[in-house]
């Protein structure tokens, strides 16, 4: 069974910073896996989904990783600002098209 | 190009009464999926349609749960009758096909008194 485990469960750091967000998987054969940030009270935002046979993918300040073979997806944020405060959440999906999901990692950005 | 629609935001109904909630997917998105997802937790699949047919339901409590999309577009859940532990927020979300990137509603946020 696919477990997904996202590390650490809790940042804060201050605005500017270039920061890491990592995803580990147990089952590697996953057909794509997508990254979601979530507000408070709010329903989910993909950000940006990485096919298996990719190595990267980029939007704008955003850039994920994904190492098929390791089971790990890394999400890297850029020049970091108090509007990234968010929930950011990996989900690797399966063969059978389900989205596995992460408990996220909750970011703050300090102005 | 509007995102996927969901009401209402917010319900709050007595336990055993019946709820409902609905969802419009993007437009031209063929799978839809429902969700339900709990304080601090991921979200967890209900059921997931292509087109009109339910695909995979093997996660929805059948007992008190409900789902249609007559016609492929719309749909919509249904709790009858509610229990203290369905308090939770309810999630639409849509994508062209089972295979491309989903998109989510803002969801319903259900509380059972």
């Amino acid at each position: 069974k696919q477990e997904v485990t996202q590390i650490p469960a809790a940042l804060s750091v201050p605005e500017g910073e270039n920061l890491v967000l990592n995803c580990s998987f147990t089952d590697s054969a996953i057909y794509n896996l997508q990254w979601f940030r979530q507000d408070p009270g709010k329903g989910l935002t993909s950000l940006l989904l990485i096919q298996s046979s990719q190595r990267e993918q980029t939007s704008g300040r955003l850039n994920a990783s994904l190492d098929k073979s390791s089971g790990r997806s890394t999400l890297y944020i850029a020049a970091s600002q108090p509007g990234d405060s968010a929930t950011y959440l990996c989900a690797p999906k399966e063969s059978n098209y389900q989205l596995i999901w992460g408990a996220g990692t909750k970011l703050i950005i300090k102005p | 190009e509007a995102g996927v629609v969901q009401s209402p935001r917010y319900k709050i109904i007595e336990k055993k009464q019946p709820v409902a909630f609905w969802c419009n997917p993007i437009s031209g998105h063929n799978t839809l999926y429902w969700y339900l997802q709990n304080l601090g937790q991921g979200p967890e699949l209900l059921i997931r349609y292509e087109n009109e047919e339910a695909v995979d339901d093997s996660q929805l409590p059948k007992d008190r749960f409900s789902a249609e999309r007559l016609k492929g577009v719309d749909s919509t859940l249904k709790i009858q009758p509610a229990e203290l532990g369905d308090s939770a927020v309810y999630l639409c979300a849509s994508s062209q096909s089972q295979w491309n990137e989903q998109f989510f509603g803002p969801g319903t946020r259900l509380t059972v008194l």
